[in-house]
Formats: C-alpha cells, sequence, structure tokens
C-alpha cells in the first residue's frame, strides 16, 4: 500500500515570488509519481509526471518538479507565480508493479497582488 | 478541455428524488473511473470500470449505483440520498494496460446539492 502526505494545507504567497509546494509519500516499491491542478470549479488537470530517468520534471505553466528517492518527496515548484497560479494542487502516487493512484488531501494555493 | 465531459454540472435534488451523472471519454480509454470530491477532505475513489467491467467498489452505499454501458460511457445512478452526499462528483479515465493504469484524466466534475 501507498500513501501521500501534503505538508501544507494552504500556501499564501505574493504575485512573482518563488513557491514550494511539499509532497512526501510511502511506499514499501517504486513509484510513479503526479501533480495535478485544480482550478475553481474544474475538473483535475494534469501538471507534471515522474515515471523514470531524470528526477527532475517539468511541466505545464512553468511548474517543475524533483523526484527524490532517500527523503520520499516529490516536491513542486514554480520560480515566480501568477494570480493564475491560484487553484488547488494534489500530489499522487501509484505503485510500477502496478495499483490505482493515492491522492494527497490538497493544497490551497493563494497568490496575492 | 473536452477529453472528458460530465453532465450535468450543478444539480440540486431531494433525498427522495431518483437522478443520474453522466460521463463520456473522447480519449479511447479502457478505463473509467467516479471519485467523490468533499470539502476538506482528500478524494475518495468510488468505483473502477474495465473494458467495461467494475473491477473495484470501495465501500459505497448502496443509494449509488454505477453503469457502464461501453468503454466511453459511465453512469451514476443516484437514489434516496443523504445531505451528507452533497460534494463534487468527478469522472475520470485512464489507459489500463493490466499492470499499471497511467495518468487519469478527469472531468469537470457535478456539483451536486442534496436538500
Amino acid at each position: 500500500a501507498q500513501s501521500v502526505t501534503q505538508l501544507d494545507s494552504q500556501v499564501p504567497v505574493f504575485e512573482e515570488a518563488p513557491v514550494e509546494l511539499r509532497c512526501n509519500y510511502s511506499s514499501s516499491v517504486s513509484v510513479y509519481l503526479f501533480w495535478y491542478v485544480q482550478y475553481p470549479n474544474q475538473g483535475l488537470q494534469l501538471l507534471l509526471k515522474y515515471l523514470s530517468g531524470s528526477t527532475l520534471v517539468k511541466g505545464i505553466n512553468g511548474f517543475e518538479a524533483e523526484f527524490n528517492k532517500s527523503q520520499t518527496s516529490f516536491h513542486l515548484r514554480k520560480p515566480s507565480v501568477h494570480i493564475s497560479d491560484t487553484a488547488e494542487y494534489f500530489c499522487a502516487v501509484s505503485q510500477t508493479s502496478g495499483s490505482r493512484l493515492t491522492f494527497g488531501e490538497g493544497t490551497q494555493l493563494t497568490v496575492n497582488p | 478541455e473536452t477529453g472528458v465531459t460530465q453532465t450535468p454540472r450543478h444539480l440540486v435534488m431531494g433525498m427522495t428524488n431518483k437522478k443520474s451523472l453522466k460521463c463520456e471519454q473522447h480519449l479511447g480509454h479502457n478505463a473509467m473511473y467516479w471519485y467523490k470530491q468533499s470539502a476538506k477532505k482528500p478524494l475518495e475513489l468510488m468505483f473502477v470500470y474495465n473494458f467495461k467491467e467494475q473491477t473495484e467498489n470501495n465501500s459505497v452505499p448502496s443509494r449509488f449505483s454505477p453503469e457502464c454501458p461501453n468503454s466511453s460511457h459511465l453512469f451514476l445512478h443516484l437514489h434516496t440520498l443523504q445531505p451528507e452526499d452533497s460534494a463534487l462528483y468527478l469522472c475520470a479515465s485512464s489507459q489500463d494496460d493490466g499492470t499499471f493504469s497511467y495518468e487519469q484524466y478527469f472531468g469537470p466534475g457535478t456539483r451536486l446539492t442534496v436538500t
């Protein structure tokens, strides 16, 4: 079984500031990792994913995430946020041996002017 | 975004009503999912269908009844719901090769309010 912990339920930042949304996972086997974004009144949209290869993954809208196996983390970063990045962000994990996605509880990112 | 569509987008129903939520995916995927998203709670996986067969039912009350007539369509039939069933219901689809389900694509959701 796997689990995901998103360490911050809410992250307020000012526009053009950098941001990091933290995600830790627990699994006894190798994993695939995902970040999804949910804008108000919409479904979840895939931001980026780590399946294998380079531990630094680049996604849409200028976001990137780094897989750190020793720390079992997959933190999401953006060097300069915009008002339009205000949304809820979900980290998710599945096992490479085959399993359903397990989602974290979400982090609400609020970008203020 | 038109890969996965859901109708209606909003639904208000009384506890004695019967209604259905519809989901359609245009991505050629073979797996479909229903999730419940309540405020301040993690996404709850309700049902999974692979190749039209239900493969998971995560202890969902019988007042929720799924139907998957083909790989592109998924329904959630609702009857005698409770106010605590008010939530955003999300449909998703993915390509499942039998051992691994690739990333899931979500619809916009149906906001359900039970009065």
